[in-house]
């Protein structure tokens, strides 16, 4: 079946420090692949999205992700962490579904902390 | 652009009353939306998927029954938690999908449901 994997349950890096997220999906063929951002009680935003073609993506907030087809993976990166970036993110795959249908499945997700 | 609105934001209830609680894509038209629910620290989960003018689809496990949505409209789905309990206490989320071929999804700001 497929899946989508964050190994890291809870991150805490440096404001100012690098970041990267972790993320591997199990799945046939190459899915369409998004990293969602929630902040506490709040809805996901978009960070961005890779279909095809630049296997790096630029996103939103000094946000980029690679992906890498040999690995699986779709990690996301911040050369800089901001206070700001505290929050839980989502790793998110768009596949077909036992019914037939397409639908995004999820990762459990990563928490963020930023230490000042 | 892009933005999708819920209301309402908190509700509270009592224990076999009926919430309804309403997904508007404010600047776009979706024939599709789709219907999470988040349980604390948890990933979120598709609960169904809302086609316009026709029948949604509910994912295995999800009671079609006590879950009742409609979507009649290209910018408004809804959902009616019917005969709620205190199990259904949770973080409900809708999205609005921008290109169904790309399954791109925009994020409402959630709902909080209490049944007590």
């Amino acid at each position: 079946a497929q899946s989508v994997t964050q190994p890291d349950i809870h991150i805490t890096v440096s404001e100012g420090a690098s970041l990267e997220l972790r993320c591997n999906y199990s799945y046939g063929a190459t899915p369409y692949l998004f990293w969602y951002v929630q902040s506490p009680g709040q809805g996901l935003q978009l960070l961005l999205k890779y279909f095809s073609g630049d296997t790096l993506v630029q996103g939103i907030k000094g946000f980029e992700a690679e992906f890498k087809r040999s690995q699986s993976s779709f990690n996301l990166r911040k050369p800089s962490v901001h206070w700001s970036d505290a929050a839980e993110y989502f790793c998110a795959v768009d596949v077909f579904m036992d019914t037939g249908r397409r639908a995004l499945t999820f990762g459990s997700g990563t928490r963020l902390q930023v230490q000042p | 652009g892009a933005v999708v609105s819920q209301h309402p934001s908190r509700v509270i209830c009592k224990s076999g009353t009926s919430v309804k609680i309403e997904c508007r894509s404010l600047d776009f038209q979706a024939t599709t939306m789709f219907w999470y629910r988040q349980f604390p620290k948890q990933s979120l989960m598709l609960m169904a998927t809302s086609n316009e003018g026709s029948k949604a689809t509910y994912e295995q496990g999800v009671e079609k029954d006590k879950f009742l949505i409609n979507h009649a409209s290209l910018t408004l789905s809804t959902l009616t938690v019917t005969s709620a309990h205190p199990e259904d206490s949770s973080f409900y989320i809708c999205s609005a999908s921008v290109d169904p071929m790309m399954n791109e999804q925009y994020f409402g700001p959630g709902t909080r449901l209490t049944v007590t």
